[in-house]
């Protein structure tokens, strides 16, 4: 089994739908959450952190809930800019990354 | 501010050659890693340094070896480069502390015939 695992999608959705993914993870000792956004071919790019109370970010909102071990990115009025690859981190307090396979998102027009 | 900066950005070798990819960051981080990503999958960890002076292996390290030369630079050598190491090669760096993301490089395209 994964350390970190997430669904590979793809997921479509049209333009303005509501999409969310999960995160789970297996290390209890993890303690601090990201998620990336990756683009066909590009680095990776830090989309936003995920902090324990969640948090916003425009139309991107980031949850994470230690008692079941996962973490979730829920992005609002899709648009055809978000089309690319999710991916989340997570990270020990020793600073060991644990990256997710990513799952991909395709926006439709 | 340019962050992570691997060079070069594309390389075709012929199988038996060496190479070494070149990685520096001016974000004063302690930590920096070397990864690869084949077609359609995920990341993996070839090696990593926590602190300058120190290197450790991930999760693919066999074929590859690096060097921390100083803080800001982290170098990947491939001795007698393969077909099967024909990847997207990125750098990244990050503070110490594991509250802290890590950074990337653009990416190293690399073709080995």
């Amino acid at each position: 089994r994964k350390e970190v695992e997430q669904d590979p999608g793809p997921f479509n959705v049209p333009e303005g739908a509501t999409v969310a993914f999960n995160c789970t993870y297996s290390n209890s000792a993890s303690q601090s959450f990201f998620w990336y956004r990756q683009d066909c071919r590009k680095e990776p790019k830090l989309l936003m952190s995920v902090y324990s109370s969640g948090n916003e970010d425009g139309r991107f909102t980031a949850q994470l809930n230690r008692a079941s071990q996962y973490i979730s990115l829920l992005i609002r009025d899709s648009k055809l800019s978000d089309s690319a690859t999710y991916l989340c981190v997570v990270n020990t307090n020793a600073g060991k990354s644990t990256f997710g396979d990513g799952t991909t998102l395709t926006v439709k027009p | 501010n340019a962050g992570v900066t691997q060079t070069p950005k594309f390389q075709v070798l012929k199988t038996g050659q060496s190479m070494t990819l070149q990685c520096a960051q001016d974000m004063n981080h302690n930590s920096m890693y070397w990864y690869r990503q084949d077609p359609g999958m995920g990341l993996r960890l070839i090696y990593y340094s926590a602190s300058e002076g120190t290197t450790d292996k991930g999760e693919v390290p066999n074929g590859y070896n690096v060097s921390r030369l100083n803080k800001r630079e982290f170098s990947l050598r491939l001795e007698s480069a393969a077909p099967s190491q024909t990847s997207v090669y990125f750098c990244a760096s990050s503070e110490s502390r594991g509250d802290q993301p890590q950074h990337f490089g653009d990416g190293t395209r690399l073709s080995i015939l």
